[in-house]
Order: C-alpha cells, then structure tokens, then sequence
C-alpha cells in the first residue's frame, strides 16, 4: 500500500461546477498537509497549506483534514477554465513527506 | 525574483552519457532537493540539502549525485545514463525540510535513449 494514495483520474467537470479532490494517508504520524497545482509541462506550485484537522478557505479553495480517517480533501467552488490543471497532495510529518501522483482536472467552458 | 531556475529545459542523453542539471534559487532558501516525476508514480525524492555543504539521500539516490557548495545553487548529476532515467525533473527549495511548502522549478525533461 501507498503511503499517499490519490485518484489520478482523470476528472473532467463544466465550468461553474464544484469539485472534490482527495487523498488517503496511512502513516498516523503525518502532521502537516499541503495540496499543489501543477499546470502541464510547468513545476508544481504551493495552493493550500494546513497542519490541522478542519477546513482552511482561500477564495474558492477549501482545504478539509480528517485525521481520525487520514483522508484530506481539495474543494474548488465555481471552477474555471483556469483550474485545468494536475492537483498533487503532499501530507508529511515525522521527518518524511510524500505527494500524491495526482489528479488530473479539467474543466470545460 | 527569478525564485528557483533549473537548466536545461529538455535533453537527450545516449546510455552511458553524463550530465548535470543545474538548480540555483535567490530566495536564500536553506533547504534544496531534487525529486523525478514519472506517470503514476508521484515525485519521488532523489537528494536533498538542508545547507551548504551538507546533502543526504532521499528515495530513489542511485545513479545521482549532489553536491552543494552555496546556498544558492544545488546541481544534480547523472554519472552513466540510463533509459531508466528517462524522465521530468524538478528542484525545489524552502526555507527548511519540515512544514514549509515548496517552491519548485520549472523542471528538465529528460529522455536517455
């Protein structure tokens, strides 16, 4: 089993629609949380960062943490064109982090 | 601010081929590593640096080397390519290891026939 296990996709939504990302983590030990967004042939770029359980908002981004399950979550309200992109996990703590391979996103005009 | 600048952008190497890929950053970043991204596989870490003149091994170091003798630069070399290097690399740095989120390049993509 993973350590970072996340549906690769890929996923495809109209604009406007809501989207949910996740990703599954084993090691309970994992403290710290961060989703990126890697648009095709370009590095990974930090979105959201968090090291708690709950949800954390950043404009139409919404972080959530469920630590009792290891599972965490991307929401991305109204979706645009713009968010066509990779979206990668990364959960570290205990002097390790791994990333998600990542799930591809596109959405549609 | 440039942040963090990786050279070449693409390369083909033939197998037994060695080169180096260049990461330098301005952001005064202790931290520096290298992860490959290869389909279905996530980054994986290669090396890392928490300073100047300190590096250590990540998940996958065979057939890498690192060195870092600035703050600012953290290449990468490959010592006799092989096709199973054959993929996209990237350099990230942070101002430490733990709990800070990463600023990676623009990656190289490689492909070693």
């Amino acid at each position: 089993q993973k350590e970072v296990e996340q549906d690769p996709g890929p996923l495809s939504v109209p604009e406007g629609a809501i989207v949910s990302l996740n990703c599954t983590y084993s090691n309970s030990a994992f403290q710290y949380f961060m989703w990126y967004r890697q648009y095709s042939r370009k590095g990974p770029e930090l979105l959201m960062y968090t090291y708690s359980s709950g949800n954390k908002e950043d404009g139409r981004f919404t972080a959530q943490v469920d630590k009792s399950s290891k599972y965490i979550s991307l929401f991305i309200r109204d979706s645009q064109p713009s968010d066509s992109a990779t979206y990668l996990c990364a959960i570290g703590g205990n002097n390790d982090m791994r990333f998600g391979a990542g799930t591809r996103l596109t959405v549609k005009p | 601010n440039a942040g963090v600048t990786q050279t070449p952008k693409f390369q083909v190497l033939k197998t037994g081929q060695s080169m180096t890929l260049q990461c330098a950053q301005d952001m005064n970043h202790e931290y520096m590593s290298w992860y490959r991204q290869d389909p279905g596989m996530g980054l994986r870490l290669i090396h890392y640096s928490v300073g100047a003149g300190i590096t250590d091994q990540g998940e996958v170091p065979n057939g890498y080397n690192v060195s870092r003798s600035t703050t600012e630069d953290f290449p990468l070399r490959l010592l006799s390519a092989a096709p199973s290097q054959t993929s996209v690399y990237f350099c990230a740095s942070s101002p430490g290891r733990w709990a800070y989120g990463y600023t990676f390049g623009s990656g190289t993509r490689l492909t070693v026939v």
